[in-house]
């Protein structure tokens, strides 16, 4: 019930297009839902989040999509670019009194290779 | 602001040697989270600690692997007699610990290679 499932494994886009991953979740306490970035070598670095309160949350290049009923949220890279070629991680946390509480549970990562 | 300090950046031990590493949190953080990422896989979490006080540590081995996060210096993950299967990229995140402010942000990680 802790899992967070995501997909595709690994996805090619061409320069300027829409980048898409997607991410299921099972437990219904999870109410944060932040997506990660990671390079070869470094730490994930923290892209976007989204609660549960809102269906879609918009920062740049960068869009969350959540479905609270169907239990999915995806994450929209739009303009797609040669720089964002990197590894994506959804996760899930459940916040307990409006504090950093839980901890995350990841998905398996999106290898994410944009073509000049 | 410096951001979360993870040392050393890459530890080479033999089996049955003992791996300390070390997180120093963000200033102004107050809670410290450890993940373990094995190759060509996800963030596994591990433990959740607040100064002095480990919160969570239900994602830890229950033998060889301790954390503590003391009152002054950095945060230590120990793992005891390390095997082949410990190789893996441990990584350190905090996060402020502050109403409405739930990120958590991360450290660049130490690379473990057991030989």
């Amino acid at each position: 019930q802790q899992q967070v499932k995501q997909s595709p494994q690994s996805l090619i886009v061409q320069k300027g297009g829409i980048s898409i991953i997607n991410c299921a979740y099972e437990n219904t306490a999870f109410d944060y839902f932040p997506w990660y970035q990671q390079f070869p070598g470094k730490g994930p670095a923290l892209l976007i989040a989204i609660r549960p309160d809102v269906s879609e949350k918009k920062e740049g290049r960068f869009t969350i999509s959540f479905n609270k009923s169907a239990k999915q949220f995806s994450l929209h890279i739009m303009d797609s670019q040669p720089g964002d070629s990197a590894t994506y991680f959804c996760a899930a946390s459940k916040i307990a009194g409006g504090t950093s509480y839980g901890k995350l549970t990841f998905g398996q990562g999106t290898i994410l290779t944009v073509h000049p | 602001n410096a951001g979360v300090m993870q040392n050393p950046r890459h530890l080479v031990r033999r089996r049955g040697q003992e791996a300390r590493l070390r997180c120093s949190p963000m200033k102004g953080h107050s809670h410290v989270y450890w993940y373990r990422q094995l190759p060509e896989e996800g963030l596994k979490f591990m433990v959740y600690l607040q100064k002095e006080n480990i919160i969570d540590e239900s994602g830890m081995p229950k033998e060889r692997f301790s954390a503590e996060f003391p009152k002054e210096g950095p945060s230590i993950l120990r793992i005891q007699q390390v095997v082949r299967g410990d190789s893996a990229a441990y990584f350190c995140a905090s996060s402020p610990g502050a109403t409405e402010r739930y990120e958590q942000y991360f450290g660049p990680g130490t690379r473990l290679t057991v030989t």
